[in-house]
């Protein structure tokens, strides 16, 4: 059973340190999204990639995040410096635009706590 | 003005209750249209894909009203195991996939 896959499941950190979250899209999926999930805003998409070039980043504050592919199996977001106001969990999710459904597939997602 | 809103709830109901849903959205040029589930500290996953004509699978029924921007889901002879966080989602035309997610709905199921 096919499956998007995410490490760490779990982040603690203290302000000021780099965080780096790892998302393996399922096989053959050509398109990744990054989400991140708080109480207060819910969902939202941060960045998202077609076949490794990101195709838009206009939900993720550039002075300290970054999202990368370096390969079709592995995506990064990277927080450096991290704040407390960066807690939340992060989804992963990818999907197949070469299909009719064009389902997200979301990972277990990464919880981050920035003390 | 969130672009999809929902009753966040919660919705607490018996078991075997019938519950229903509304969204609304403000993009007219929002394309397709979804339920997912979350369950609680786990992903969303996709519930179903609302269709214009409506449709149905098993219990749960979704409608879409594309002149008033609003979106519906129904769940009848709800389950225990129904319960979770039911969000409602818009994929807009020409923004190469993406969601956007409502805030989600609680629903609460008990004995």
């Amino acid at each position: 059973d096919a499956r998007v896959t995410q490490t760490p499941r779990h982040k603690v950190t203290e302000m000021g340190q780099e965080v780096t979250m790892r998302c393996q899209p399922i096989l053959g999926h050509n398109t990744v999204f990054w989400y991140r999930q708080t109480m207060m805003q819910g969902l939202e998409l941060l960045a998202y990639f077609r076949n490794r070039a990101p195709l838009d980043d206009s939900g993720m504050p550039k002075d300290r995040f970054s999202a990368e592919m370096p390969d079709a199996t592995l995506a990064t977001l990277k927080i450096q410096p991290s704040e407390p106001r960066d807690s939340a969990v992060y989804f992963c999710a990818s999907s197949s635009r070469d299909t009719s459904t064009d389902t997200q597939y979301f990972g277990p997602g990464t919880r981050l706590t920035v003390l | 003005r969130k672009e999809v809103e929902q009753d966040p709830g919660p919705f607490n109901v018996p078991e075997g209750a019938t519950v229903a849903f509304n969204c609304t959205y403000s993009n007219s040029a929002s394309q397709s249209f979804f339920w997912y589930r979350q369950d609680c500290r786990k992903e969303p996953k996709l519930l179903m894909s609302v269709y214009s004509s409506g449709n149905e699978d098993g219990r749960f029924t979704a409608q879409l009203n594309r002149a008033s921007q609003y979106i519906s889901l129904l769940i009848r002879d709800s389950k225990l195991s129904d319960s979770a966080t039911y969000l409602c989602v818009v994929k807009v035309y020409n923004q190469g996939g993406k969601l956007i997610f409502g805030q989600g709905t609680e629903l609460s199921v008990k004995p």
